[in-house]
């Protein structure tokens, strides 16, 4: 079945610095991809997502790239806040009505200042 | 903006007890669903509904049931709480299913089975 992988964390970084959580998907065809945000004490929400090969979607300074040929969407920052601490879930979901997201194990990521 | 919240944020319940975990959305939204997450497996779906009286099984309906009577309204019951169902429980909605990806989340319940 499809599924989404992310690397473990906890990812620990000093304020400023670049970020990079890789998340890797299996799929039959190609589905839409997804990043959620979950804030400590907050429910998920959507950061940024991109429908097609090539696509890359932006947010908060966020910036993920939709590269079929590795199957990827790593999500990247190029300086991280305090406030970026958080959980980072990876998700994917076919176009076709009635298909369900499905999320990688999600990545901890702290910002120390 | 859209607002989903949950009954509860902590839940301590003893084995064997029945529990209710309500989740109420403010927006007619028509798809509603139930995750628990748990460390390094993610989110993962129990339970969704399209519509009032609706329900599907997600990918781990074993030892929950649901009930939609009202569309802003969806409720997750165990109906006999055992250990292995203490976790985090997550409700969501989404405005349709053609807008199955967009789902908005509550803040969460901890479930303590004891």
């Amino acid at each position: 079945g499809d599924s989404v992988t992310q690397m473990e964390g906890p990812v620990t970084l000093s304020e400023e610095a670049f970020l990079t959580i890789n998340c890797t998907y299996t799929a039959t065809g190609y589905p839409s991809l997804f990043w959620y945000v979950q804030y400590p004490g907050e429910g998920l929400q959507l950061l940024l997502k991109a429908t097609k090969a090539d696509d890359k979607g932006s947010n908060k300074g966020f910036e993920a790239t939709y590269r079929k040929e590795t199957t990827s969407f790593h999500l990247e920052k190029g300086s991280v806040q305090v406030s970026d601490s958080a959980v980072y879930f990876c998700a994917l979901i076919y176009n076709n009505a009635g298909n369900m997201l499905t999320f990688g194990g999600g990545t901890r990521l702290m910002v120390k200042p | 903006d859209v607002k989903v919240t949950q009954s509860s944020r902590y839940l301590v319940k003893r084995t064997g007890e029945k529990v209710f975990l309500e989740c109420v959305q403010d927006m007619d939204h028509e798809n509603m669903f139930w995750y628990r997450q748990d460390p390094g497996l993610g989110l993962r779906l129990i339970y969704f509904s399209y519509d009032v009286k609706m329900k599907e099984k997600g990918d781990i309906p074993e030892g929950y049931s649901v009930s939609r009577e009202k569309k802003e309204r969806f409720s997750l019951i165990l109906e006999s709480a055992s250990t292995n169902q203490t976790s985090m429980y997550l409700c969501a909605s989404s405005l349709d299913r053609g807008h199955l990806e967009t789902q908005y989340f509550g803040p969460g319940t901890r479930l303590l089975v004891l």
